[in-house]
């Protein structure tokens, strides 16, 4: 069974990086699709990126060259990185996994709510 | 950027009555998805390419919609049912999700 684990400060101040941990087991991160979606306060839901079997990236644009989002194939984890985070970065950051083709998101993790505050 | 409205925002059905979410796109897109998210837990994929059940999704759900106009119907709400969907569009990037719907029982 595919299982997703998301791991991480829950806080974060101003200014600096915010660093999550996706865990994945039961499925290779070499193949599919592998992103971080976050769910602000309020229930807005919004695609961060992803990387892909190949270890290519596509990101949202609104997250401009704030994000990076990274792998490390020989534990088979995932990795999202956001710098200069404001309080408007608050939210629950989950990872998730797309099909073959990256339309949806077929498999997601638990969700790490990160806060961030001084 | 693709902007998905989702109508009504919140609504509550007596348990038995049927069931209509919208999810209105700002542009023509081919598929829609969909996802229950209950409060605690993470969302979950629950139609994808606008009619399919994703796997142990009950069979009184039902998705439709082609173009701008898309829907997930449930056919005799439960009370299992409650819980916030939100649909999604994959045909451009960024990705975009709908607000969501909070649907509750009466």
């Amino acid at each position: 069974e595919v299982q997703l684990q998301e791991s991480g400060p829950g806080l974060v101040k101003p200014s600096q990086s915010l660093s999550l941990t996706c865990s994945v087991t039961g499925y290779s991160i070499t193949s599919n699709y592998w992103g971080w979606i976050r769910k602000f306060p309020g229930n807005k839901m919004e695609w961060m990126g992803y990387i892909s079997y190949s270890g290519s990236t596509s990101y949202n644009p609104s997250l401009k060259s704030r994000i990076s989002i990274t792998r490390d194939t020989s534990k088979n984890q995932f990795f999202l990185q956001l710098n200069s985070v404001t309080t408007e970065d608050t939210a629950t950051y989950y990872c998730a996994r797309t099909g073959r083709r990256p339309l949806y998101f077929d498999y997601w993790g638990q969700g790490v709510m990160v806060t961030v505050s001084s | 950027e693709i902007v998905l409205t989702q109508s009504p925002t919140t609504m509550a059905a007596s348990p038995g009555e049927k069931v209509t979410l919208t999810c209105r796109a700002s542009s023509s897109v081919s598929y829609m998805y969909w996802y229950q998210q209950k409060s605690g837990t993470s969302p979950k994929l629950w139609i994808y390419d606008t009619s399919k059940l994703a796997s142990g999704v009950p069979n009184r759900f039902s998705g439709s919609g082609s173009g701008t106009s898309y829907s997930l119907t449930i056919s005799s709400m439960e009370t299992e049912d409650t819980a916030t969907y939100y649909c999604q569009q994959g045909r451009s990037y960024p990705f975009t999700f709908g607000s969501g719907t909070k649907l509750e029982i009466k």
